[in-house]
């Protein structure tokens, strides 16, 4: 949705296990945002990569999360040795530069560690 | 005392009725606001976005601000069943280029039955 792709939309893992959510938007949007969702929750701001300049990782909640960015496109979020509460929908979103708060949002993956 | 603070219902309300959804937040330096309408297992979509304060309409959609105290609200007239989501306070300050870093309230869920 909103020109953003996002995979799996749905994973079940066992804990421990390390995961990996793929965040494919349009071209032409240099801005990318990760952010999680709580089942209950408002959105928490992750990580924010913009063009070729140092992602901003402010927002990761623990080492154990790691996402990259290639150029301009596809942008993987990792998630090492996952405990159960890392269980949320993982949103990513694409943003017009030089438009503050405006987000697209793609649809979200679902992940459940049991 | 989180920064964004949002009432999470739900509500619900039936058709034609006046909604209103409000936040309050703590952070003076709050600078943009914004509206996000979430549907079930969707991600966000911008709904209604204000700079400042004042008001803001849109179709049956107004936004108001008031930083005097701190508190947003969105007005929704002659609600629809369509209008049954979840609803998303967004806000971020003026500073740095992270135009997509946003503190959201935790979201109220609306149901408007016919």
């Amino acid at each position: 949705g909103a020109g953003v792709s996002q995979s799996p939309s749905n994973k079940v893992t066992e804990k421990g296990k390390d995961v990996e959510l793929r965040c494919d938007p349009i071209s032409g949007h240099t801005a990318l945002y990760w952010y999680r969702q709580r089942l209950g929750q408002g959105l928490e701001f992750l990580i924010y990569f913009q063009g070729n300049s140092a992602p901003d990782k402010s927002g990761l909640p623990s080492d154990r999360f790691s996402a990259e960015r290639t150029g301009e496109s596809v942008s993987t979020l990792t998630i090492q040795r996952t405990q159960q509460e890392d269980s949320a929908v993982y949103l990513c979103a694409r943003s017009p530069q030089f438009k503050a708060g405006e987000l697209f949002f793609g649809e979200g993956s679902r992940l459940t560690v049991l | 005392q989180k920064e964004v603070e949002q009432d999470p219902g739900p509500l619900s309300v039936p058709e034609g009725a006046i909604v209103s959804l409000n936040c309050t937040y703590s952070n003076s330096a709050f600078q943009y606001f914004m509206w996000y309408r979430q549907y079930s297992r969707k991600g966000p979509e911008l709904l209604m976005y204000t700079y400042s304060s004042g008001n803001k309409e849109d179709g049956r959609f107004t936004a108001q601000v008031d930083k005097s105290s701190k508190y947003i609200s969105l007005f929704i007239r002659d609600s629809q069943p369509s209008d049954s989501a979840t609803y998303l306070c967004a806000m971020r300050d003026a500073g740095g280029t992270s135009y997509g870093k946003l503190t959201f309230g935790q979201g109220t869920i609306l149901t408007v039955h016919p």
